[in-house]
């Protein structure tokens, strides 16, 4: 099967620009997430979907970070305007289910210079 | 929310020994571990998971034990090899409140030839 498709790799962006990614989950997966992982730390829950229905965001800094899942299937994630501590892999990933196996994509790096 | 402790956060052995990486978890409620290993620059990998209603399970060199009453599991690596070098991570899935995977801060493991 397909995995987690993610875009673009790599961005660097300037402080107080905006940027967005872009993630297409595993088909037929209905829980989609995002992950923000620092420089040697675990990946920390930025939101979560069930479907297009948002199960949780409380660690998502709305002033900045928005996301969606429109039609249920893919989500962008956007950074407006970024800050240097946003500087950080981006991670992807889905599951078939809430509480069943996460299936990650490969990230986007971003640089906040 | 959940909380997390994963120990050591780094850990050197040499080819052959065994590795053991232990996390703690505050939920009880919570009913679902996975562990992921992250090589330098890539994407989380599922490695082994267990589930509550399970002590132990294992896959290979790989095996997971869970002890409910005391709120921790433990990763085990038997006869390490070089290829096992890289960041494991558990994770919790917490079953009250949010349904969420909350991940530890990592272990480094390095293995020496």
């Amino acid at each position: 099967e397909a995995g987690v498709a993610q875009s673009p790799r790599y961005k660097i962006i300037e402080k107080r620009q905006s940027v967005a990614f872009w993630c297409n989950p595993i088909s037929g997966h209905a829980t989609l997430y995002w992950y923000q992982q620092i420089l040697g730390q675990g990946p920390k829950l930025l939101i979560q979907f069930q479907n297009n229905g948002v199960v949780d965001d409380s660690q998502l800094p709305k002033d900045r970070f928005s996301a969606e899942r429109l039609k249920g299937v893919d989500s962008t994630l956007k950074i407006q305007p970024a800050k240097l501590e946003d500087s950080a892999v981006y991670l992807c990933a889905s599951s078939l289910a809430s509480n069943s196996p996460l299936h990650f994509g490969n990230g986007t790096r971003l640089t906040v210079t | 929310g959940e909380n997390v402790e994963q120990h050591p956060s780094t850990l050197s052995v040499q080819e052959g020994d065994s590795a053991v990486i232990k996390c703690t978890y505050s939920d009880s409620a919570s009913n679902y571990f996975p562990w992921y290993k992250q090589e330098l620059g890539k994407r989380p990998q599922l490695i082994i998971d267990i589930r509550s209603n399970v002590g132990e399970k294992k896959d290979q060199r790989i095996a997971v034990t869970l002890n409910k009453t005391a709120k921790h599991f433990s990763l085990h690596i038997t006869e390490t090899q070089p290829e096992d070098s890289a960041v494991y991570f558990c994770a919790v899935w917490a079953n009250s409140g949010y349904s969420t995977l909350t991940f530890g801060k990592g272990t480094m493991l390095l293995v020496s030839p």
